[in-house]
């Protein structure tokens, strides 16, 4: 079974509009991290934003948030105003602590975003 | 503070050849990961190292082989390349514990003609 389902592959969103991404995961390991990465057309990863499954407020880092539902095991990730830059590819990623995953992250398979001017 | 640096960015070999990528951390991070992305399987985890030691290995043939120094540089041998090695090979450098998160580098994108 998949860890980390990413259902949309591909996204459009206008120019200064908000957008989300969704991510669900499975694990039955109660201590975990959730991730999410940004990764160009040049490849580089680049860190967006982090979970960990203790935390009692949804993660926010600028334009980035994280709406962290534990119950429902989901991680969506909302981009608020857009900009061309954020075309790109974006991936949801887990870390367990327990039963051998402890420092590896499990990825989705990614959604493409494009952003319209 | 310089990030994640691999090398080379590029490589063309072929079949049945053997490759080494190399991956400098950022510096003060002892852990290295290894990670290859191809467009059919997506990204999946190679090996991770800490202080020289493998912690975690991925299910990769035992073709796929990494090491680290004690400077935290890490490497990754491939021997006898398959066409379907071709990937992007991403390297992943963090301080090591389970509170912290990975910086990536660019990654090197390997062809196997």
């Amino acid at each position: 079974a998949q860890k980390i389902t990413q259902t949309q592959p591909g996204m459009f969103v206008q120019e200064k509009e908000a957008v989300t991404l969704d991510c669900t995961y499975d694990t039955s390991d109660p201590s975990y991290g959730l991730f999410w990465y940004k990764q160009p057309s040049s490849g580089e990863m680049i860190f967006l934003i982090y979970q960990g499954s203790y935390d009692q407020q949804n993660a926010t880092e600028g334009r980035y948030s994280l709406n962290f539902q534990k119950a429902r095991k989901s991680a969506n990730l909302v981009i608020s105003a857009s900009q061309l830059g954020d075309s790109a590819m974006y991936f949801c990623a887990m870390r367990e602590v327990s039963g051998g995953s402890n420092y590896k992250l499990t990825f989705g398979k990614g959604t493409l975003l494009t952003v319209n001017p | 503070k310089a990030g994640v640096t691999q090398t080379p960015r590029y490589l063309i070999k072929t079949r049945g050849q053997q490759v080494t990528l190399s991956c400098s951390p950022i510096s003060g991070h002892r852990s290295v990961s290894w990670y290859q992305q191809t467009p059919g399987q997506g990204l999946q985890f190679l090996f991770e190292y800490f202080s020289e030691t493998q912690r975690n290995k991925g299910n990769f043939p035992g073709r796929f082989s990494g090491r680290q120094f004690s400077n935290s540089r890490s490497e990754m041998n491939v021997s006898t390349l398959e066409l379907g090695d071709s990937a992007l090979y991403l390297c992943a450098s963090s301080l090591g514990g389970q509170e912290y998160g990975y910086t990536f580098g660019s990654g090197t994108r390997l062809t196997v003609v």
